[in-house]
């Protein structure tokens, strides 16, 4: 069973740009979520998504967004780049969203952004 | 003062020694998450609980509801046991979940 897919694994973008990562879950999966992570604050939620529906939506700015496809797959968008944005940006699938049986999350290897 | 506090921040062992990393939050939960983050950033689920104890081979995690607290334990630790572990608390408040995670324990293990 494959596991889930992020791309693309690494890039650099310059400040004021917009940015779109994509995420393949597991199959099956109809739940995915999004994560960023810097050295400073750790790891935050950013949104999940379930069955093409924004569920859930942890505390950032708009210029965060992202959609889900009729196929489970997910893609997050970054506009206007800052450079505070620079993070490894996870996203997550599962069955359902972190609790209940079904809820084990499994983890992508993360796209690396770099804005310069 | 962070939702989920973890210690410590930083733990070194020898291989072989019992380990603790211990989790504190102070939000209401429906699942608190163990997982485990290895250099280059790939992340695994070790746990997710809501009640009691889990094991899986040489893990094991329990939760204190009342108390707020939960604890990893890795017996017999071995270099491999080297990572980064997370705790991370499912909150729901309302109709909105959130996921809270803490900085981290990072666990060296020396051979």
């Amino acid at each position: 069973k494959a596991g889930v897919t992020q791309t693309p694994r690494y890039l650099i973008k310059t400040r004021g740009q917009q940015v779109t990562l994509s995420c393949s879950p597991i199959s099956g999966h109809r739940s995915v979520s999004w994560y960023q992570q810097t050295p400073g604050q750790g790891l935050q939620f950013l949104f999940e998504y379930f069955s093409e529906t924004q569920r859930n939506k942890g505390n950032f700015p708009g210029r965060f967004s992202g959609r889900q496809f009729s196929n489970s797959r997910s893609e997050m968008n970054v506009s206007t780049l800052e450079l505070g944005d620079s993070a490894l940006y996870l996203c997550a699938s599962s069955l359902i969203w972190g609790q209940g049986a079904d809820g084990e999350l499994f983890f992508g290897e993360g796209s690396r952004l770099t804005a310069l | 003062k962070n939702e989920v506090e973890q210690s410590p921040q930083n733990l070194t062992a020898q291989e072989g020694e019992f380990i603790t990393i211990n989790c504190s939050y102070s939000v209401g939960i429906s699942a608190l998450h163990w997982l485990q983050q290895h250099p280059g950033g790939g992340i695994v689920s070790l746990f997710m609980l809501s009640s009691g104890k889990k094991k899986h081979g040489r893990l094991i995690a329990t939760i204190n509801i009342q108390e707020k607290h939960s604890s990893l334990h890795i017996t017999a630790s071995h270099p491999r046991d080297s990572a980064v572990y997370i705790c991370a608390a499912m909150n729901y408040g309302g109709s909105q979940g959130n996921l809270i995670f803490g900085k981290g324990t990072k666990l060296s293990v020396k051979p």
